[in-house]
């Protein structure tokens, strides 16, 4: 089964800190995504990367970057966290694009900011 | 821009019974769509995808149909169990314009679906 893991499940920050989300995934998919989702907004992008090194801005960047340096790890970071910022964070992958596959997200990640 | 948008919000069956989740989208450029459910305070699990060129796809319970011209699909669960009780979201896949758009979705705001014993 494919395993899509974020490492930090609930976290409390304060306002200004650098934060960062991680996410690894275990089937060596091409693409992998970040999305928040909130209550009454729904899942938004946030960004996404379709090879290492490689990235997209998706629906709301701001006040978000990501790295990819190795393939099955992509992560989240926000440079100085902010209360609008406290959300759901899911972490998701794909094969590469063009094959219709499906995608696969994982359990998420609480953020609070303070 | 497209639009996805899933009437009710919110659902509460007896079990047993047999039920239908609508999803509507506005434009019907789509990839494929996608059925996710959600349990509370988790991630997303895929339920069943359809490509824009199929009609419907079937897992156990489930059947998902597609109308890509009407911008509508439904997803039916036959005989409802307690343990269906979940958020359920359809999400469509923009049809590729690049070399990449695969899990670019746009997703609905979801049902909430309550199956009582």
């Amino acid at each position: 089964d494919v395993k899509v893991t974020q490492s930090s499940r609930y976290l409390v920050k304060r306002t200004g800190e650098k934060v960062f989300l991680e996410c690894v995934q275990d089937m060596d998919h091409e693409n992998m995504f970040w999305y928040r989702q909130d209550p009454g907004l729904g899942l938004r992008l946030i960004y996404f990367s379709y090879d290492v090194k490689m990235k997209e801005k998706g629906d709301i960047p701001e006040g978000y970057s990501v790295s990819r340096e190795k393939k099955e790890r992509f992560s989240l970071i926000l440079e100085s966290a902010s209360t609008n910022q406290t959300s759901m964070y899911l972490c998701a992958s794909s094969l590469f694009a063009g094959s219709g596959n499906t995608i696969y997200f994982g359990e998420g990640s609480w953020l609070t900011v303070v | 821009k497209q639009e996805v948008t899933q009437i009710p919000a919110a659902l509460s069956v007896p079990e047993g019974e047999n039920l239908v989740l609508n999803c509507s989208f506005t434009d019907s450029a789509i990839y494929n769509l996608q059925w996710f459910r959600q349990d509370p305070g988790k991630g997303l699990t895929s339920l069943l995808l359809i490509q824009s060129s199929q009609r419907e796809q079937t897992s156990g319970r489930l059947n998902a149909s597609l109308d890509k011209s009407s911008g509508r699909s439904t997803l039916y669960i036959a005989a409802s169990q307690p343990g269906d009780s979940a958020t359920y979201l359809c999400a469509v896949s923009p049809s590729p314009s690049g070399y990449n758009q695969g899990g670019k979705l746009i997703f609905g705001q979801g049902t909430e679906l309550s199956v009582k014993p």
